[in-house]
């Protein structure tokens, strides 16, 4: 039951795109496609923004994406906003009913 | 509209124990599996323990195997996470969550609350 590991710290300009990573292994992110990704404010909860490795619950815009290849996956946030400043955190199935976070990412719009 | 809302943090010392609630609305536990989430200060997301849509089927992380037991009562709506012989890296805020589909999908949280495990 590791973390999954992702980069502490990403930026980006107002209109720009960044990725962010997580890595995992093939117990886990490269295992299964049930990676999902949250976005948190501070002092807030967490809000599911992708789930199952590219889908978009209803109601979070389609500027946020996600891919998976291998044991690494990646949510890209197009057209940076202001509002887009958070700590982002992957997760993953890991099976035998675990679930496993990543470490997560501060993102600053610059 | 779904709804979960916790209750029960606070301070605790080590050796101790706690009961936290999660009470839930807008839907059954029966039909959903139940999750916690908890959050060290400053620090990342860690799955803590579910409970399957029975009742009979309970998942823990490793690290608090033993000491922490998550259970329901269908008919309150509500579950629970009993903290037995807490230490002080078990002091964190504690989410109570509900999937989308498959249960580890996280939709829906509470606003989360504070247990801080101190002499």
């Amino acid at each position: 039951q590791s973390a999954l590991t992702q980069p502490p710290s990403a930026s980006g300009s107002p209109g720009q795109s960044v990725t962010i990573s997580c890595t995992g292994t093939s117990s886990d992110v490269g295992g299964y496609n049930f990676v999902s990704w949250y976005q948190q404010h501070p002092g807030k909860a967490p809000k599911l923004m992708i789930h199952e490795v590219n889908k978009r619950p209803s109601g979070v815009p389609d500027r946020f994406s996600g891919a998976k290849s291998g044991n690494t996956a990646s949510l890209t946030v197009s057209g940076l906003q202001a509002e887009d400043e958070a700590d982002y955190y992957c997760n993953s199935y890991a099976g035998s009913n675990n679930v496993v976070f990543g470490g997560g990412t501060k993102l600053t719009v610059l | 509209e779904v709804q979960l809302a916790e209750s029960g943090g606070g301070l605790v010392q080590p050796g101790g124990s706690l009961r936290l609630s999660c009470a839930a609305s807008g839907f059954r536990l029966t039909d959903y599996w139940m999750t916690w989430v908890r959050q060290a200060p400053g620090k990342g997301l860690e799955w803590v323990a579910s409970i399957d849509r029975d009742g009979s089927g309970k998942y823990y992380v490793d690290s608090v195997k033993g000491r922490f037991t998550m259970s329901r009562d269908t008919a309150k709506n509500s579950v629970f996470l009993e903290i037995i012989s807490p230490r002080a890296e078990d002091t964190a805020v504690y989410y109570c969550a509900r999937g989308l589909g498959h249960w580890f999908v996280f939709l829906y949280w509470g606003q989360g609350t504070l247990v801080t495990v101190s002499s």
